[in-house]
């Protein structure tokens, strides 16, 4: 039973558009939350962290947490061709971070 | 300003043979420190994990270890590879759970087993 559940993708949005990537995940203990970004070929890059219920903002990034529903969200405003990548979402479990397996995010120009 | 370093970038092994992969960090003391394995187009797997010297965690059963010799070293190693070895494979530190709890990686080895 996967632990942090990704749609696999391609999500693809043209550029300018809002990016919204998803995430789930089942232990409802858990308490730390995290959003990687990776370029093929690449190790993963951490771009948000999120601990309380609620949005975090960090440029064009927002992070949205809802505990009661254990679901995770990254939205990217102003997608950039450059934002094209696989994005992670990790979710703490006891001493360990578990992965989703990514959604691969195609900005088109 | 800490770092991770991780090698080899790439390398080729046929199946039998050994493994081993170094990693290590500085800057910092006492981190947490962890092995994944990413296969092709696919999540990262947690393989092991570490919160001290020789304190190792094994997450998946498998014909790999793992060892932490000094406080900032973790190696992963193989005594035979076998064909589903190949991978990402990607160290990775923490500082020490309940202060920054955000996990950095090095910049991983592109294992091929033949």
């Amino acid at each position: 039973q996967k632990e942090v559940e990704q749609n696999s993708g391609p999500l693809s949005v043209p550029e300018g558009a809002i990016a919204s990537l998803n995430c789930t995940y089942s232990d409802r203990g858990s308490q730390s939350f995290f959003w990687y970004r990776q370029y093929s070929g690449k190790s993963p890059e951490l771009i948000m962290s999120i601990y309380s219920n609620g949005d975090k903002e960090d440029g064009r990034f927002t992070a949205q947490l809802n505990k009661a529903s254990q679901y995770v969200s990254l939205l990217i405003r102003d997608s950039q061709p450059s934002d094209s990548a696989t994005y992670l979402c990790a979710v703490k479990s006891s001493y360990k971070l578990i992965f989703g397996s990514g959604t691969r995010l195609l900005v088109r120009p | 300003s800490q770092t991770i370093h991780q090698w080899p970038a790439t390398l080729v092994q046929p199946v039998g043979s050994p493994l081993s992969l170094e990693c290590t960090v500085e800057g910092t003391s006492n981190p947490n420190l962890y092995w994944y394995r990413q296969a092709a187009g696919r999540g990262l797997q947690l393989l092991f994990y570490s919160v001290g010297i020789g304190q190792i965690s094994s997450e998946v059963p498998q014909n790999l270890s793992a060892s932490r010799p000094q406080d900032r070293q973790f190696i992963l190693s193989s005594k035979k590879l076998l064909l589903s070895d190949s991978g990402f494979y990607l160290c990775a530190w923490s500082p020490p759970w309940g202060t920054n709890e955000k996990l950095f990686f090095g910049s991983g080895t592109q294992l091929s087993v033949l």
